[in-house]
């Protein structure tokens, strides 16, 4: 299988304070990652392309200084929100790519992150 | 830039029956993967079916199919009989490179 866990599944937090999420890829290396944000009952917004040892690379619009992501091995990719704020609150979900086939993306079963 | 549209926010099938969910797309390129994927309450997003664009034959995965009209750049899919389980979010989705363009979503509603 490939299978894609994230850690948490929720957090609450205050705002002001940083909130880091893992992804990991479990039973493959994923050169790549991504990370998604969701609303409820809308669509997922990609936020962020990460690739193993390099920098990730943001969508347009995402503040790279506030969502800082670390993809320091082949199965771990870190979403760090950093000074939270109300508004920040969403369903923050990542996804893995097994292989340079881009059709292979497995995706984690989400976290959601709710400042107070 | 690569567009995925869905038109229908919400559909409603019959248990057992037949429903189709509409995807358009648009992109300049020749090579490309589509899929559909469901995501249930749980919020996990599953994949459903994929398409590679280089192939005509449409994809079926045992009750679900598609319908892929390249040149009109439409990419429906078919759930045959209808279960209480397939009650989901549905996306389409596009991927022409590194990463993956999503539709809207359509609410899917399985009546008993």
């Amino acid at each position: 299988g490939a299978v894609v866990s994230q850690h948490p599944s929720w957090v609450i937090c205050k705002s002001g304070t940083s909130v880091k999420i893992e992804c990991r890829s479990l039973d493959f290396q994923a050169t790549t990652m991504f990370w998604y944000r969701q609303f409820p009952k809308q669509s997922l917004m990609l936020m962020a392309t990460s690739n193993e040892g390099s920098k990730a690379t943001y969508e347009q619009g995402v503040e790279k200084d506030k969502f800082l992501i670390n993809h320091a091995s082949l199965t771990l990719s870190t979403l760090t929100v950093t000074s939270a704020h109300p508004e920040d609150s969403s369903f923050y979900i990542c996804s893995a790519r097994k292989s340079p086939d881009y059709s292979s993306q497995f995706f984690g079963p989400g976290t959601r992150l709710t400042v107070l | 830039a690569q567009t995925v549209t869905q038109s229908q926010p919400e559909m409603s099938v019959q248990e057992a029956e037949t429903v189709t969910l509409s995807c358009t797309y648009d992109t300049s390129e020749s090579d490309y993967y589509l899929f559909w994927y469901k995501q249930p309450p749980s919020r996990q997003m599953i994949l459903v079916i994929r398409q590679e664009a280089y192939k005509q034959q449409n994809a079926t995965e045992n009750r679900f199919s598609v319908n892929f009209q390249k040149a009109a750049k439409s990419f429906s899919l078919k759930i045959s009989d209808s279960q209480l389980g397939d009650a989901a979010m549905y996306f389409c989705a596009y991927s022409g490179g590194n990463k993956l363009v999503f539709g809207a979503g359509t609410i899917l509603r399985v009546k008993s």
